[in-house]
This record gives C-alpha cells, sequence and structure tokens, in this order.
C-alpha cells in the first residue's frame, strides 16, 4: 500500500508556541487531509486540501498542500491545552479506488501548560 | 443522525471466540468503511461498501473477518474466531454527498476498542 511518513513522531511544546507537522508520500495524492484523534476516540477531520499549492486556514490551524502533490504540512499557531491529540495526514489518489485514503503514522502533540 | 454510531465502545474477549462490532454511517451516507487501527499506527482500510456492495475488500483477512451491510444502511463486522493479534481499534467511517458543495470526506465513528486475551 501506499506509505505515508510523518514528522516529528512527537511533539512536547509549551502552551503558547506555534507547532509544525508534515508528511511526505512515495505517491502522488489528488487531496490530502488532516485528522485529529483524542485517546479513545475517532479521528476528527480538521483540513481537507484539494488543490497543488492550496493553502486552508481553519482558525489557528493551517495547511498546505505541496506543489509536488506528494507532501502537506499542517501549522497550528498559539497552541493551547486542548490541541493535545495525534495528528494524522491521509492521502487520497487515483490509483486505488473512488475514495480509498491511506493514513500516516501520526504526529502526538503534547502542550505543557 | 450527523455523527456516525458505533458499538460496543469496548470489547474484552478470549481468543477463539466470536465478536462483532456495529456501525450506524451518518444518515444519507451511501459509502461506509471499516477500518483497524493498531496502537501507534494510523488507521488501515479493512472493508468499503458502496450502499450494500463491498466495493473492496482486498485487505479483510477473510479466513475469520466477514463484513455486511445488508439493508445499505448500518454495518457489522464479524471476527471469529479472535486472535491475540486481533487487539485493535476498529472504526467505521461514513461518507457521501448529502448536499451541494460536500465534498465525500469521511467522517469517523468513535470505534471500537478490542482486546482478545
Amino acid at each position: 500500500g501506499q506509505q505515508l511518513n510523518q514528522s516529528p513522531q512527537s511533539m512536547f511544546i509549551q502552551e503558547g508556541e506555534d507547532v509544525s507537522m508534515n508528511c511526505t508520500s512515495s505517491s502522488i495524492f489528488n487531496t490530502w487531509l488532516w485528522y485529529k484523534q483524542d485517546p479513545g476516540e475517532g479521528p476528527v477531520l480538521l483540513i481537507a486540501l484539494y488543490k497543488a499549492g492550496e493553502l486552508t486556514s481553519n482558525g489557528r490551524l493551517t495547511a498546505q498542500f505541496g506543489i509536488t502533490r506528494k507532501d502537506s504540512f499542517l501549522n497550528i499557531s498559539a497552541s493551547i491545552p486542548s490541541d493535545v491529540g495525534i495528528y494524522f495526514c491521509a492521502g487520497r489518489g487515483s490509483q486505488t479506488g473512488a475514495n480509498n485514503l491511506f493514513f500516516g503514522t501520526g504526529t502526538r502533540l503534547t502542550v505543557i501548560p | 443522525e450527523a455523527e456516525v454510531a458505533q458499538s460496543p465502545r469496548y470489547k474484552i474477549t478470549e481468543k477463539s471466540q466470536a465478536v462483532a462490532f456495529w456501525c450506524d454511517p451518518i444518515s444519507g451516507h451511501a459509502t461506509l468503511y471499516w477500518y483497524r487501527q493498531i496502537l501507534g499506527q494510523g488507521p488501515e482500510l479493512l472493508v468499503q461498501f458502496q450502499d450494500e456492495s463491498v466495493v473492496d475488500d482486498s485487505q479483510l483477512p477473510k479466513d475469520r473477518f466477514s463484513a455486511e451491510r445488508l439493508k445499505g444502511v448500518d454495518s457489522t463486522l464479524k471476527i471469529q474466531p479472535a486472535e491475540l493479534g486481533d487487539s485493535a481499534m476498529y472504526l467505521c467511517a461514513s461518507s457521501g454527498i448529502r448536499l451541494a458543495g460536500d465534498y465525500n470526506e469521511q467522517f469517523f465513528g468513535p470505534g471500537t476498542r478490542l482486546t482478545v486475551l
């Protein structure tokens, strides 16, 4: 299957700091998505990107679809304690299945008050 | 419903027993997905339904796993017999175009945490 690599694997930051994480793929994707997962819960969709170069914001979150279509990044500004969780990128291509998503390995974020 | 419902939330079973998980997708969503998420990893697709039909079950271990969506609404995922390596979070997601402007993205339920002893 598709391999998506996320970095960093984990982050410990002070409340109020900005956060940046990224995701790279060995294959081209037509869509990049970012999800957040709290412990014991399902992933929640944060941002969806549909065009290479697209930059999209959702409150304090900003994500970009890389020009090569093989990468994406997510920024969180002015982090707060409720930002704690695991952030997953997911990519969708046209190669296998109309809506198949391939998930990254996750970035675990800890915010220290 | 505007959320994906799953039950049970937690299940503990002994190996060789049978277990079943239930999912009710967002109302109007035609596509339903079952994922398995091993601790520390991202979700991996097991099976995808379009209405009542399976469109992708290439990653479903068919010797022990089965899934059905008989009326094209809710779905059941079964494991028989369960093995130690099946311990994981089982997530259900649904997608569909209900309103103009929807992008057919997948929305997840809270999951069922399975522990096999």
